[in-house]
């Protein structure tokens, strides 16, 4: 079956402060794994996914195949980074996306 | 480019009665999907279309649930008759196709939801 987990509802840090944002996930078989964002007033949409290996906006996500997981990271948080963060995953061969319940950043000032 | 466009924004009814969504995906978008998002809850994919055709429809309560996408552009989401626990946003996304030769899932693009309230 297949399931992400997101252990933090919300995670705080004060600006210029590096951010880690957990993602496990259970899945026989090679997913694609993404991270979705969405600021406050505006659509979910994606922020990155593991194929493209880039760094959106200051942030990286590594796949740990043996930990299963794809924590979302940034070195520096900045205020314009507060938004929920989704991580999720797809079968390699299909788009059923499955998304996890999401966490909460605030970047204090 | 256009976004993905849905409607009502907003919707409040009382249980038992029916209600419909409506969603227009991006120009040339074959995928059409229709997720779920209860409060505290990450979105739940209910139906992918492909083009007017269903590819998968596993996690759609089939008994009061319904959606289609006749001409393989718009689709409707239907809930006849709501029940409380339907409380929601509903989100329709899109994607060019649902995955490509080699590159896996396309991405999915987000219409900005309709949120519905049964009373």
């Amino acid at each position: 079956a297949q399931r992400v987990t997101q252990p933090e509802k919300l995670l705080s840090v004060f600006k210029g402060a590096p951010v880690e944002l957990k993602c496990n996930y259970s899945y026989s078989g090679s997913p694609e794994l993404f991270w979705y964002v969405q600021y406050s007033r505006q659509r979910l949409q994606l922020l990155l996914r593991h194929i493209s290996r880039e760094s959106i906006k200051g942030f990286t996500a590594d796949l740990n195949k043996g930990e299963t997981s794809f924590h979302l990271k940034k070195p520096f948080a900045q205020e314009e980074d507060s938004a929920m963060y989704y991580c999720a995953l797809a079968p390699y061969n299909n788009n059923d996306m499955r998304f996890g319940a999401g966490t909460r950043l605030t970047v204090k000032p | 480019e256009a976004g993905v466009a849905q409607s009502p924004r907003y919707k409040i009814i009382e249980k038992r009665q029916s209600v419909a969504f409506w969603c227009n995906p991006i120009s040339g978008h074959a995928t059409l999907y229709w997720y779920q998002q209860i409060l505290g809850q990450g979105p739940k994919l209910l139906i992918q279309f492909q083009n007017n055709g269903v590819v998968d429809d596993s996690q759609l309560p089939k008994d009061r649930f319904s959606a289609e996408r006749l001409k393989g552009v718009d689709s409707t989401l239907k809930i006849q008759p709501a029940k409380l626990e339907d409380s929601a946003v509903y989100l329709c996304a899109s994607s060019f196709r649902a995955t490509g030769l080699a590159g896996g899932p396309y991405e999915q693009f987000f219409g900005p939801g309709t949120r519905l309230t049964v009373l």
